[in-house]
């Protein structure tokens, strides 16, 4: 199953609202988590089963989609959230990740 | 909450081996898979590998099939990656990521090691 993130890189401002999307090559139900990792550090789960917050996630942090289109929206970008997304899916092995959304300041 | 540090990572030849070391303090549960990510310098991630706490059921990436392992060590609360006739494409930061929070019937990869890196260079 591949897992296409679109778009690969983002440019944003503090207090935008900002959606990446995950396609999967078939479907995948709601196995779907995303991922935040910044420079030099270890990816942190963000969300699981397609919106479910993890714990210590900032509300302003959501997930959405089944199936095969999945969206990751923050509904108003903080300082430290400029980092990279990824989206992975857990519906077979192998568990497959996105390539990848950079999202920069503007 | 889980803590999770690897290490064995390092600088190895090409179709050499390496054996790669997970530890993990802090309450896990008795139910839960241990994965292992990777990845390439400037890359993003791949899936690897993972096993149940019991031991009973391990998945493999393709390419690694056949030539990575991962085993554990109850008594000692660790878990290895044995990683044999490693290629150059196997350059990687390589992290242990504890699979605990259970939902819809998957673990989800809640906590995360900070890595260790391989580097396979002739």
């Amino acid at each position: 199953i591949q897992l296409t993130q679109s778009p690969s890189s983002l440019s944003a401002s503090v207090g935008d609202r900002v959606t990446i999307t995950c396609r999967a090559s078939q479907g995948i139900s709601s196995f779907l988590a995303w991922y935040q990792q910044k420079p030099g550090k270890a990816p942190d789960l963000l969300i699981y089963a397609a919106s479910t917050l993890q714990n210590g996630v900032p509300s302003r942090f959501s997930g959405s989609g089944s199936g095969t289109d999945f969206t990751l929206t923050i509904s108003s970008l903080q300082p430290e959230d400029f980092a990279t997304y990824y989206c992975q899916h857990l519906n077979s092995y192998p568990f497959t990740f996105g390539q990848g959304t950079r999202l920069e300041i503007k | 909450e889980v803590q999770l540090v690897e290490s064995g990572g390092g600088l190895v030849q090409p179709g050499g081996s390496l054996r790669l070391s997970c530890a993990a303090s802090g309450f896990i549960g008795s139910n839960y898979y241990i994965d292992w990510v990777r990845q390439a310098p400037g890359g993003g991630l791949e899936w690897v590998a993972n096993v149940r706490q019991d031991g009973h059921d391990t998945n493999y990436v393709d390419s690694v099939r056949g030539r990575f392992t991962i085993s554990r060590d109850n008594a000692k609360n660790s878990l290895y990656l044995q990683m044999n006739s490693l290629r150059v494409e196997d350059t990687a930061v390589y992290y242990c990521i504890a699979a605990i929070t259970f939902m819809g019937g998957r673990y989800w990869l809640d906590s995360w090691g900070p890595g260790t890196l391989v580097t396979v260079s002739p």
